[in-house]
């Protein structure tokens, strides 16, 4: 079976801070893949990013980072210098080659407070 | 356009009606997702189309729920007798290949609302 858990339900910060949301998954296969995706108000989940069990290098795009670690099986999510437009629900999802479907986690709420 | 159309956007029904929901995914892509999204929780996985063929219905919750998808294109999820647990926001997503080889592009959602 597989699980990805976002203990964060909801997070408010003021723009400009950075905020890390985290992402944990549970898989027993070896070869899997992680992604995070951005659901404004308007509803239509937006792609971020996708990352492969066997690259645990970091990746930055802009204000966004992602920190992967398989040694504590998470794939977390920092925005640096926060702006009012980040603002929506983050939903970390994992997929496994044994298992073709998107497994989501339950999403982080961000308001960034102007 | 170019991304998952979902229709209707928004559909109210009487509880015990019978629903269809549309999905017209991104041309070319063969894999098919249902998701529901009830209020204030995550996204729950519903039925995997390869092509027409699902190897995954298993989060179909009840035997009133079904979906089909023909021409390796369209795909209908159809909700029958509908009870009010059943509100929530439907989701359909597309990806090009297998799901694990690329992202999944999601259409914008059908607020269903049964009353």
């Amino acid at each position: 079976a597989q699980k990805v858990t976002q203990a964060q339900t909801e997070i408010s910060v003021v723009e400009k801070e950075d905020v890390t949301l985290d992402c944990v998954y549970e898989t027993r296969d070896t070869t899997y893949y992680l992604f995070w995706y951005k659901q404004p108000p308007s509803g239509e989940l937006v792609f971020l990013i996708r990352r492969n069990s066997f690259d645990e290098q970091n990746e930055i795009s802009g204000r966004y980072s992602w920190n992967f670690q398989k040694s504590t099986s998470s794939f977390n999510f920092t925005i640096t210098a926060s702006q009012v437009v980040d603002s929506a629900v983050y939903f970390c999802a994992l997929i496994t080659l044994g298992n073709e479907k998107l497994t989501f986690g339950t999403g982080t709420r961000l308001t960034i407070i102007p | 356009g170019a991304g998952v159309s979902q229709s209707p956007s928004n559909k109210v029904t009487e509880k015990g009606k019978d629903v269809e929901l549309r999905c017209d995914p991104i041309s070319g892509h063969t894999a098919l997702y249902w998701y529901r999204q009830s209020l204030g929780q995550g996204l729950e996985f519903l039925i995997y189309f390869q092509g027409n063929s699902a190897p995954d219905k298993s989060g179909l919750p009840s035997d009133r729920f079904s979906a089909e998808r023909t021409g390796g294109s369209v795909s209908t999820l159809t909700i029958q007798r509908t009870q009010q647990e059943d509100s929530a926001v439907y989701l359909c997503a597309s990806s090009p290949t297998r799901p694990v080889n690329t992202e999944a592009f999601f259409g914008q959602g059908t607020r269903l609302t049964v009353v």
